[in-house]
């Protein structure tokens, strides 16, 4: 357990609308990373982040921005959520004393 | 960070070790060869990584070759719940290596009974 928590867990949200997810943590890291996991995709990286308002792209960046205002939590927007952003979005941490990388449970966005 | 890669599925007996192999032929020498797990609608567990010497932890052993190019997980004694996808990545241990991290599709492995 790595002290993150991710919320929603679950939501179901209209094309159109805005979606923020966020990932909190307790324990001080410095770099945070927002993943989507679809059916024979594997895990794609969103944003990362490496520190407060210091945020940079993945390889799935479209449609979604990302904001660190304070280091524990790291906030997913989804601007005009589409049907293809219907996923499985994990947020992830490194902690201080090494690159081991650790996962959140998971929030699962459908939208209809 | 190299490119990994992984076969696609494998199956393994209950009871028996279940060796999960994994290339990374293109391997830099400071980087550190990383092992996760899935388990359906959870997610990814970190299991043990590695830079050149064998590892092993409570979950499992990691075998690198001594040119590095290429590791095997293996699960000494592979129970049901050990069935989950296993991904297998490589990333530089330093300070600058915050940056992208990037997943394979892994190998999903099933234990049977």
């Amino acid at each position: 357990d790595a002290g993150i928590t991710q919320s929603p867990r679950h939501k179901v949200t209209e094309t159109g609308t805005p979606v923020t997810l966020r990932c909190h943590q307790t324990e001080n890291h410095r770099y945070m990373y927002w993943y989507r996991q679809d059916p024979g995709h594997g895990l794609r990286l969103i944003h990362y982040s490496y520190g407060v308002k210091d945020t940079d792209k993945g390889e799935v960046s479209d449609g979604y921005s990302v904001s660190r205002s304070k280091t524990e939590d790291f906030l997913l927007t989804l601007e005009s959520a589409t049907s293809s952003q219907t996923s499985v979005y994990f947020c992830a941490i490194t902690r201080q004393s090494g690159n081991t990388i650790y996962f959140g449970e998971g929030s699962w966005l459908t939208v209809v | 960070d190299a490119k990994t890669t992984q076969p696609t599925s494998m199956d393994c007996a209950e009871g028996r070790a279940a060796n999960l192999p994994c290339n990374h032929s293109t391997i830099s020498g400071n980087e550190y060869v990383y092992w996760y797990r899935q388990i359906h609608s959870q997610g990814p567990q970190y299991i043990i990584h590695g830079l050149k010497n064998n590892e092993t932890n409570e979950m499992a052993s990691l075998i690198i070759t001594e040119d590095r190019k290429s590791s095997t997980l293996i699960l000494p004694h592979a129970t049901l719940r050990d069935t989950a996808v296993y991904y297998c990545i490589v990333r530089a241990l330093d300070k600058t290596s915050y940056d992208k991290v990037i997943f394979g599709p892994g190998t999903s492995l099933s234990v049977i009974p």
